[in-house]
């Protein structure tokens, strides 16, 4: 089964760039989407299509994928943005999407 | 207001079964694909069924874990979404989110509802 592995745990200064890393077979081959998670809500959509903002979303909040690493970065991280955070692709050989295994940022 | 509200969680013992629904409003019900997401307490995402628009075929796909014991599956006239889960096991214990997949433009899911517990304990 296709697999998408990210680190479980990155920590920013306020201010700062947090970079959050996605990696799988071939994924830049995929779209990859990113969601962030807060403690007891649901999660919201701030990637889509790679590089896509949905309205809302902060000018702060960038993507990309190329190889096999899709990369969130958040620039300027602020204490609102402490989070999980948790990549996604479409992974046609089974026919399934498949979630990243979460990242937990926390600003310290 | 674009909304899903999941309802039919609950406690449930192992080999049981349980019938979640979702009641969406304030989108066009159906024309969106739709998924079932679960989040087992403090774990991660994982994605678990849709089911297509019926003029995309209607089709259901399953991840593996709950091929052959989940279904999906929807009733456009009352912009109503189903998960049945049968031979329900301790693994199962989760908070089940129902979502959209937007359209061609977004391809993520771009709507979530807040999650209906389901707890499978004897």
């Amino acid at each position: 089964s296709y697999e998408l592995t990210q680190p479980p745990s990155v920590s920013v200064s306020p201010g700062q760039t947090a970079s959050i890393t996605c990696s799988g077979d071939n994924l830049g081959d995929k779209y990859a989407c990113w969601y962030q998670q807060k403690p007891g809500q649901s999660p919201v959509l701030v990637i889509h299509k790679d590089t896509k903002r949905p309205p809302g979303i902060p000018e702060r909040f960038s993507g990309s994928n190329s190889g096999n690493t899709a990369t969130l970065t958040i620039s300027g991280t602020q204490a609102m943005d402490e989070a999980d955070y948790y990549c996604q692709a479409w992974d046609s050989s089974t026919a399934s999407y498949v979630f990243g295994t979460g990242t937990k940022v926390t600003v310290l | 207001e674009v909304q899903l509200v999941e309802s039919g969680g609950g406690l449930v013992k192992p080999g049981g079964s349980l019938r979640l629904s979702c009641a969406a409003s304030g989108f066009t019900f159906s024309h969106a694909w739709m998924s079932w997401v679960r989040q087992a307490p403090g774990k991660g995402l994982e994605w678990i069924g849709r089911i297509k628009s019926k003029t995309d075929s209607g089709t259901v796909d399953l991840a593996a874990p709950v091929k052959g014991r989940f279904t999906v599956s929807r009733d456009d006239s009352n912009n109503t979404l189903f998960l049945q889960m049968n031979s329900l096991t301790t693994e199962d214990t989760a908070l089940y989110f129902c979502t959209r997949y937007g359209d061609s433009y977004v391809d993520a899911f771009d709507i979530w509802g807040r999650g209906t517990m389901v707890t499978v304990s004897s």
